[in-house]
């Protein structure tokens, strides 16, 4: 079983609009989780740590459901820069960071 | 901003020829990666470091790969004979920021590593 599995998508959306993924872990062990953001042939890039009940960052609201072991991530009001790759990853023990497959976001004008 | 960085960019090598890809970490962290990304598919993690040992490694990490920190700031993964498999872009992070309980983990640029 993956450790972390997400919709590839890719999820076309228009400009302005509202949109959430959702991540599921299989390690209820699991600490920390995160939200990265990948550019094409770029490193993952830290958006939002989710360390509790959930965090929000402007835009940016990230949620964990530890009963259902889910994260989820809501983009309001979506730009033409938000088109990425969304990786969600769980933390163990410090020890290791999983990642799971990436969601692919694309906004249109 | 501090960051990792990873030396070099892009690396090409011939089959069965070893190479290091090498990583500066972030000054005061205290736990080092290194993952692996093939074109296309996931970011897979290799190894994880800490006190100057390999804290936990996945199956990928097989005898021809190594860690190293020959000094207080470089940390190194060497692959001893690469394979046309091991073409992928190899990213080292790190994380645990020793003033507080930052457990992010922050990635380098990459290191593309070409095998023909």
């Amino acid at each position: 079983r993956k450790e972390v599995e997400q919709d590839p998508g890719p999820f076309n959306v228009p400009e302005g609009a509202t949109v959430a993924f959702n991540c599921t872990y299989s390690n209820s062990a699991s600490q920390s989780f995160f939200w990265y953001r990948q550019d094409c042939r770029k490193e993952p890039k830290l958006l939002m740590s989710v360390y509790s009940s959930g965090n929000e960052d402007g835009r940016f609201t990230a949620q964990l459901n530890r009963a259902s072991q889910y994260i989820s991530l809501l983009i309001r009001d979506s730009k033409l820069s938000d088109s990425a790759t969304y990786l969600c990853a769980g933390e163990y023990n410090f020890n290791k960071f999983y990642f799971g497959s990436g969601t692919k976001l694309n906004v249109k004008p | 901003e501090p960051e990792v960085t990873q030396t070099p960019s892009h690396q090409v090598t011939q089959m069965g020829q070893e190479v290091i890809l090498r990583c500066v970490p972030i000054s005061n962290h205290l736990y080092f990666y290194w993952y692996r990304q093939i074109l296309g598919q996931k970011v897979e993690f290799l190894v994880s470091f800490y006190n100057n040992e390999i804290s936990e490694k996945s199956e990928i990490f097989d005898d021809q790969f190594s860690v190293e920190r020959p000094d207080g700031s470089n940390f190194t993964l060497k692959i001893r004979s690469t394979k046309l498999e091991d073409s992928a872009m190899y990213f080292c992070a790190s994380s645990y920021n020793s003033q507080g309980w930052n457990t992010e983990a922050f990635f380098g640029q990459g290191t593309r590593l070409t095998v023909v």
